[in-house]
């Protein structure tokens, strides 16, 4: 399979906890993207990566949020402390070029209980 | 913010019928995407269109852009049950990197 894909596909965690996704985008894609999806809304924009360097951040995304792509390949999104608003589908994407298509991957799907 | 808004919400057909969902955006674009996502499902990119282009099709499906208006249509063909999903639009402003979402069209195809 040469789709981006995550892991895990389905997180239960309790309030307080960090938790960590990961992503890996299709390969010769050096454009990544992360998103928030939460039920009946699209997804919003949390950050982008064009190689190793986060050049787009939205003001979603938290202090407690941290995401990270070493070596330009695959990337990690962490959240500290988790709370019940933090209860989403975790979305990755990647494209080829900035004005290209952006593919998704399957999702996330994190529950804060 | 939300840069695309969908219309309608909710759209129910036969089978065999044409869909038509229509998205509105706010700001100047480089391009607009087509996605659809199946319930709880990730999305499924359908079509990009740029800016300078009016109309692209794909198979069963046609996208037309107008910039003047700062709208978008999409249209599926003889639709078929399996096309039921949610369907977004999203934008790619100019000087930025991210897509913004509208609320979807939430398409159902009855048998």
């Amino acid at each position: 399979d040469t789709g981006v894909s995550q892991d895990p596909r389905h997180k239960i965690t309790k309030r307080g906890q960090n938790v960590t996704f990961r992503c890996d985008p299709i390969s010769e894609h050096n454009r990544l993207y992360w998103y928030r999806q939460t039920l009946g809304q699209g997804p919003e924009f949390l950050t982008y990566f064009q190689n190793e360097a986060q050049l787009e951040k939205s003001r979603l995304l938290s202090d407690r949020f941290s995401a990270e792509r070493p070596k330009g390949s695959f990337s990690t999104l962490e959240i500290q402390r988790t709370e019940q608003g933090d209860s989403a589908m975790y979305l990755c994407a990647s494209s080829l070029k900035a004005d290209y298509e952006q593919y998704f991957g399957p999702g996330t799907r994190l529950t804060v209980t | 913010s939300q840069q695309g808004e969908e219309d309608p919400q909710a759209l129910s057909i036969q089978e065999g019928e044409n869909a038509t969902m229509n998205c509105s955006y706010k700001t100047s674009i480089n391009n607009l995407q087509w996605y659809r996502q199946n319930s709880g499902r990730g999305l499924v990119h359908l079509i990009l269109i740029r800016s300078n282009e009016r109309e692209k099709h794909s198979g069963r499906l046609r996208v037309t852009l107008d910039t003047s208006k700062k709208s978008s249509s999409l249209l599926i063909t003889a639709s078929r049950a399996a096309d039921t999903a949610s369907y977004f639009c999203a934008g790619r402003s100019a000087g930025s990197y991210q897509l913004t979402f509208g609320k979807g069209t939430k398409l159902s195809v009855i048998p």
